[in-house]
């Protein structure tokens, strides 16, 4: 079974830029996660979505990042514009079902990096 | 809001050789707690969890984790690690309504 398929691995853009991350779940995992995971830091939730609804997007800057899950299964986070400090690695995760005591399983990340 | 403390973010400890990382927990009211692995160049992944029942949880390739309420602890430890348990490990946190929360990380290092 394919695991959390994430695209691209790395970006490297200058600042001003935008940017955008893809990610495909595991097949049946109604609720996906995007994180992001600075140098030396765990990582730190940015959107959780139950199928196709954001049910948890507190921690999403939303003057300048957004995220999509239209049909409920793969999703798209946008930054634009991108800066400086943006440059982190942002991990997609999905579960099956809402509770918080599932296991996330992770993709391997998209390592942005911005000039 | 629940926060989790990994004190140590690197250890590095010889090959066979015990290790034990620390993860302490703000909040215990109803909460999970879980260590995920992430070996280099790949994804965080599920190492073990505690949800309920005994306090000692196990996972397959020989680590293990004590709940401690009264101490709110939930260190990770292993008997006599090898080469291959080299990665970065992430003590996380979930409490009632709350996000799934982690720790900073402890990387570990073993040394042939």
């Amino acid at each position: 079974e394919a695991g959390v398929v994430q695209s691209p691995r790395y970006k490297i853009i200058e600042k001003k830029q935008p940017v955008a991350f893809w990610c495909n779940p595991i097949s049946g995992h109604n609720t996906l996660y995007w994180y992001l995971q600075n140098l030396g830091q765990g990582p730190e939730l940015l959107i959780r979505y139950e199928n196709e609804e954001a049910v948890d997007d507190s921690q999403l800057p939303k003057d300048r990042f957004s995220a999509e899950r239209l049909k409920g299964v793969d999703s798209t986070l946008k930054i634009q514009p991108a800066e400086l400090g943006d440059s982190a690695v942002y991990l997609c995760a999905s579960s099956i079902g809402t509770s918080g005591t599932g296991e996330l399983f992770f993709g391997e990340g998209s390592r942005l990096t911005v000039l | 809001a629940q926060s989790v403390t990994q004190l140590d973010s690197q250890v590095p400890v010889f090959e066979e050789a015990p290790v034990e990382l620390r993860c302490n927990y703000s909040s215990s009211v109803s909460v999970y707690l879980f260590w995920y692995v992430q070996y280099p160049n790949q994804g965080l992944q599920l190492l073990l969890k505690y949800l309920s029942g005994s306090t000692l949880v196990e996972s397959i390739n020989g680590f293990e984790a004590e709940f401690n309420k009264s101490q709110t602890s939930f260190h990770l430890r292993k008997p006599s690690v090898h080469i291959s348990d080299t990665a970065e490990y992430f003590c996380a946190a979930y409490s009632g309504n709350t996000p799934l929360v982690f720790g900073k990380g402890t990387r570990l290092s073993v040394i042939a």
